[in-house]
């Protein structure tokens, strides 16, 4: 069956200090990846998204991410985090079949609380 | 400017009454879909729509209607809304072969 995880429920990172946020999934193939942020209130935000190519996808707000294919993994990674960086966080991944190719798949979310 | 438009943002209904949530999107996608978000669960889709007037379900359709009349407009229905259904809805759309997914605000549902 697909299914992706996210095995950190939740994660408090200090200001400035870097994050990882991990993501597996299980998957007949290779799907499309994405990252989505959800600040409080608010809708999602798509981070960045992997199609096919180079494996180290940089996104927006400083956020990048790798693909590894031998792992099934799409970590989501920034250097240096700052207090507005402080949210939920979903992976997701998405069929490359024509038959569904627009229902993605999301992680249970890993909420990330930033300290001073 | 490209968006999900959903309406209300905010719901509090009774048990049985029955509701209408809107979905407009303004970039001609073809793919509009429903997802819930629930707390350890992430968001789990309900229904989708590859086009005009072709609706499908997704993993949880269980007490929800859509239609797709128009290419722009996705209502989400719950004939008869029970507790259970009380939650984060979002709708979202996009195009063949880019199943990058733009959502909308969000509307969150109280059932009593």
């Amino acid at each position: 069956a697909q299914s992706v995880t996210q095995p950190d429920i939740h994660i408090t990172v200090s200001e400035g200090a870097s994050l990882e946020l991990r993501c597996n999934y299980s998957y007949g193939a290779t799907p499309y990846l994405f990252w989505y942020v959800q600040s409080p209130g608010q809708g999602l935000q798509l981070l960045l998204k992997y199609f096919s190519g180079d494996t180290l996808v940089q996104g927006i707000k400083g956020f990048e991410a790798e693909f590894k294919r031998s792992q099934s993994s799409f970590n989501l990674r920034k250097p240096s985090v700052h207090w507005s960086d402080a949210a939920e966080y979903f992976c997701a991944v998405g069929a490359r079949t024509t038959d569904s190719w627009g229902k993605l798949q999301f992680g249970a979310g890993t909420q990330v609380v930033v300290t001073p | 400017e490209a968006q999900v438009t959903q309406n209300p943002r905010y719901l509090i209904t009774v048990t049985g009454k029955k509701l209408t949530v809107t979905c407009s999107q303004n970039m001609n996608h073809e793919y509009m879909s429903w997802y819930r978000q629930d707390p350890g669960l992430g968001l789990r889709q309900i229904y989708y729509s590859m086009n005009v007037e072709v609706t499908d379900k997704g993993d949880v359709p269980e007490g929800y209607k859509v239609s797709r009349k128009e290419k722009r407009n996705f209502p989400l229905i719950l004939e008869s809304p029970s507790p259970n259904q009380t939650s984060l809805y979002f709708c979202a759309s996009s195009d063949p072969g880019n199943t990058e997914a733009f959502f909308g605000q969000g509307t969150r549902l109280t059932v009593v």
